[in-house]
C-alpha cells in the first residue's frame, strides 16, 4: 500500500535546465495536485487535475506545466529552471473535495534547489 | 476574510496542558474545513474533514469544531503529550468551475510539546 510516491526525493539543477517530477498514486483516486512549500508562505497550489486527461491552473502555475496522461501519474515540468523555483514541492491526491469527507493523501515531497 | 488564517503562528505548551487554536475561513460559498498534522520532515497527514455548522469532530486528544456562519474552527488538544509536537494546517475548499475540488491552506500552527 504506497499511497503517493513521488520521485525524486531530491535534485540541485543549474539554472535554464530542465526537469520533471513525478507523482504517483495507487489509490485510485481522480484529483490529483502539485503544491509548493516556502516558508512563511504555507502550501500553494500549483496545477491540478480532476481527472485523466485534464489539467487545471491553481495559485502559481508560471514556470510550470503539468500532464495527466494516466490516472495514476500526474507530472510536473520546469521547462527552465529558475532560482525562484527552489522549494519542497508536493504531491497529492484525492478521491473528492465534497461531502465524502475525504482528505489529501500527500506524497513525501521534492527538495529542489535551482543554482 | 478572503484567505484562509491561522493563530497563533506558533505556541509552546507544557507537556500534560491542553491547548487550543484557530483557523478562520470564508464564510461564503463554504463547502469543507480541512485539518492536518504535518511532522517535521514528513508530509502532511488528514486529521478531519468538517462540512456542516457544528460539526465536531474527535480523534482520541484531538478534536475540532466548526462554525460555518461566522467561518471559523477551533482545533483543541487535550493533555499534549512530545508526539503532539507538529505544525496543524487547517484549509477550506475553493469552488471553481470545475466544483468544490481545491484547497486553500493556511500557513499553519507550529505546536511544540516542552517535555
Amino acid at each position: 500500500n504506497a499511497g503517493v510516491t513521488q520521485t525524486p526525493k531530491f535534485r540541485v539543477l543549474k539554472t535554464g535546465q530542465s526537469m520533471t517530477l513525478l507523482c504517483a498514486q495507487d489509490m485510485n483516486h481522480e484529483y490529483m495536485y502539485w503544491y509548493r512549500q516556502d516558508p512563511g508562505m504555507g502550501l500553494r497550489l500549483i496545477h491540478y487535475s480532476v481527472g485523466e486527461g485534464t489539467t487545471a491552473k491553481g495559485e502559481v502555475p508560471d514556470g510550470y506545466n503539468v500532464s495527466r496522461l494516466k490516472k495514476q501519474n500526474f507530472l510536473l515540468g520546469l521547462e527552465s529552471a529558475a532560482p525562484s523555483q527552489t522549494s519542497v514541492y508536493f504531491c497529492a491526491s484525492s478521491y473528492s473535495l465534497g461531502r465524502e469527507n475525504y482528505g489529501y493523501t500527500f506524497g513525501s515531497g521534492t527538495r529542489l534547489t535551482v543554482v | 476574510i478572503l484567505n484562509v488564517e491561522q493563530s497563533p503562528q506558533s505556541l509552546h505548551v507544557q507537556e500534560g496542558d491542553s491547548t487550543n487554536f484557530t483557523c478562520s475561513f470564508p464564510s461564503s460559498n463554504f463547502y469543507a474545513l480541512h485539518w492536518y498534522r504535518w511532522e517535521t520532515a514528513k508530509s502532511p497527514e488528514a486529521l478531519f474533514v468538517m462540512t456542516l455548522n457544528g460539526d465536531e469532530k474527535k480523534k482520541g486528544r484531538i478534536s475540532a469544531t466548526l462554525n460555518t456562519k461566522e467561518g471559523y474552527s477551533y482545533l483543541y488538544i487535550k493533555g499534549s503529550q512530545p508526539e503532539d509536537s507538529a505544525t496543524y494546517l487547517c484549509a477550506s475548499t475553493v469552488p471553481s468551475s470545475f466544483g468544490n475540488e481545491k484547497l486553500t491552506f493556511g500557513t499553519g500552527t507550529r505546536l511544540t510539546i516542552i517535555p
